[in-house]
């Protein structure tokens, strides 16, 4: 079993649409949770942070978190064109001890205009 | 603040060759990561170093890759001697641990290695 699973995609949306972008991980003691994009040819960039089971918004992006189903999601309301790009999930251990951050495959997004 | 800072941002070299990849982590930051990225594989990591000491080099792939961290501001990963399925991104990232929760990580630009 791989440690972040994500769907490789790619996930086609069209513009305006809520794209839904989905995580499950193994390590039931991960802590800290994030979103990284991913343009092609380019490095990651973090967009979303989230450490508390919920939700946390931040602008067109939501992040939620299901620490009990080990499960983290990602929604991008009003898709863009320009959000087209891989999105990469990355789980990191307590946070007392070793800072390892493990990534998922990534899910490209495609959205359509 | 300047970034993670990579160089050189693409390596063509022939098979054999020593190749060196140098990063610059940004200035306060004392966690420095090394990752190779592929289609095939993904983003994985190569190896850690927490306040210059590497903690965790279990993903370094055979005893022909090497990296060393001699002070705050520099690292370096070597590969000696190179082969083409090494050829990929090599991604170099840092982070700080501030008050209680773990911080991100912050990636620079990559190195493009290409092995003939």
């Amino acid at each position: 079993q791989k440690e972040v699973e994500q769907n490789s995609g790619p996930l086609s949306v069209p513009e305006g649409a809520i794209a839904s972008l989905n995580c499950t991980y193994s390590d039931r003691v991960s802590q800290s949770f994030f979103w990284y994009r991913q343009y092609s040819g380019k490095s990651p960039e973090l967009i979303m942070s989230i450490y508390s089971n919920g939700d946390k918004e931040d602008g067109r992006f939501t992040a939620q978190l299901n620490k009990a189903s080990q499960y983290v999601s990602l929604l991008i309301r009003d898709s863009q064109p320009s959000d087209s790009a891989t999105y990469l999930c990355a789980v990191r251990g307590p946070s007392g001890g070793y800072q390892k951050v493990t990534f998922g495959t990534g899910t490209k997004l495609q959205v359509i205009p | 603040d300047a970034g993670v800072i990579q160089s050189p941002r693409h390596e063509v070299t022939e098979m054999g060759q020593e190749v060196t990849l140098r990063c610059k982590p940004i200035s306060g930051h004392n966690s420095l990561f090394w990752y190779r990225q592929t289609m095939m594989r993904g983003l994985e990591l190569l190896i850690y170093f927490n306040n210059n000491v590497p903690i965790d080099d279990s993903g370094m792939p055979e005893d022909r890759f090497s990296a060393k961290m001699p002070n705050a501001s520099f690292s370096t990963l070597k590969i000696q001697p190179s082969e083409p399925r090494d050829s990929a991104v090599y991604f170099c990232a840092s982070s700080s641990r501030t008050g209680i929760g773990n911080q991100p990580q912050h990636f620079g630009d990559g190195t493009r290695l290409s092995i003939l």
